[in-house]
């Protein structure tokens, strides 16, 4: 059975570097073909997907966000780690890991944790 | 920054069939398959449709997907009132070293 679970600060100020973690099970991410992504979703609003890493260490950004994101993963822990940087009101959401089958979709998503920013 | 455009809204009695469109381009819809999901109030999205047009285990076959070029579209037949929800479609997108677009959004009301 594969659970994925979010974790890190509801709240962060403006200007900061969010930190979340996916803690994932039921899975191996050195497995061909897999993946762990993250995507986000502001309050009333679409989602958003923001990157995407691969089992050979592939990584994948969002295009208007590229240069704020930086996604990581540890293999042995079973958990990828997504940091975004200079954080800004406009970026709270509820922010979702999910993992990425061989066929490319978002097939299992964790429960979501919602981050606001403010000062 | 979504490029796969959705009505904002649909909505059918018990029992019609509803169909949502997704509109893209060649270098997502029209280069890419098509996956669907949908989101019950207050829970994570949940993978409906994947491959343009397959179902996975647990989905009721009363949902159904189709692509034609830069084009797709979610098919709800014998709507029930747990159908109420919000669908978003979302494909690769072939441009700016690959990545992946969730269409705008449909929220779905069963009247």
């Amino acid at each position: 059975q594969i659970t994925l679970k979010e974790s890190g600060p509801t709240l962060v100020k403006p200007t900061q570097t969010l930190t979340l973690t996916c803690t994932f099970s039921g899975f191996s991410l050195s497995t061909s073909g897999v993946g762990v992504g993250w995507i986000r979703q502001p309050p009333g609003k679409a989602l958003e997907w923001l990157a995407l890493i691969y089992w050979d260490d592939d990584k994948r950004y969002s295009p208007s966000l590229k240069s704020r994101l930086t996604i990581t993963k540890d293999t042995s822990k079973n958990q990828v780690v997504l940091t975004m940087t200079n954080m800004d009101p406009v970026d709270t959401a509820t922010y979702y890991c999910a993992h990425v089958d061989t066929a490319m979709v978002f097939d299992y998503w964790g429960q979501g944790t919602l981050v606001t920013v403010s000062s | 920054q979504s490029v796969l455009t959705q009505p904002p809204s649909a909505s059918g009695t018990p029992g019609q069939r509803v169909t949502i469109s997704c509109s893209g381009s060649s270098s997502n819809i029209g280069s890419n398959t098509v996956n669907w999901y949908q989101q019950l109030p207050g829970t994570a999205p949940k993978l409906l449709i994947y491959s343009n047009n397959q179902r996975p285990s647990g989905v009721p076959d009363r949902f159904s997907g189709s692509k034609s070029g830069t084009s797709a579209s979610l098919a709800i037949s014998g709507l029930q009132s747990e159908d109420e929800a919000d669908y978003y479609c979302a494909a690769w997108d072939d441009s700016l070293n690959a990545f992946y677009v969730f269409g705008t959004g449909t929220k779905v009301t069963v009247l």
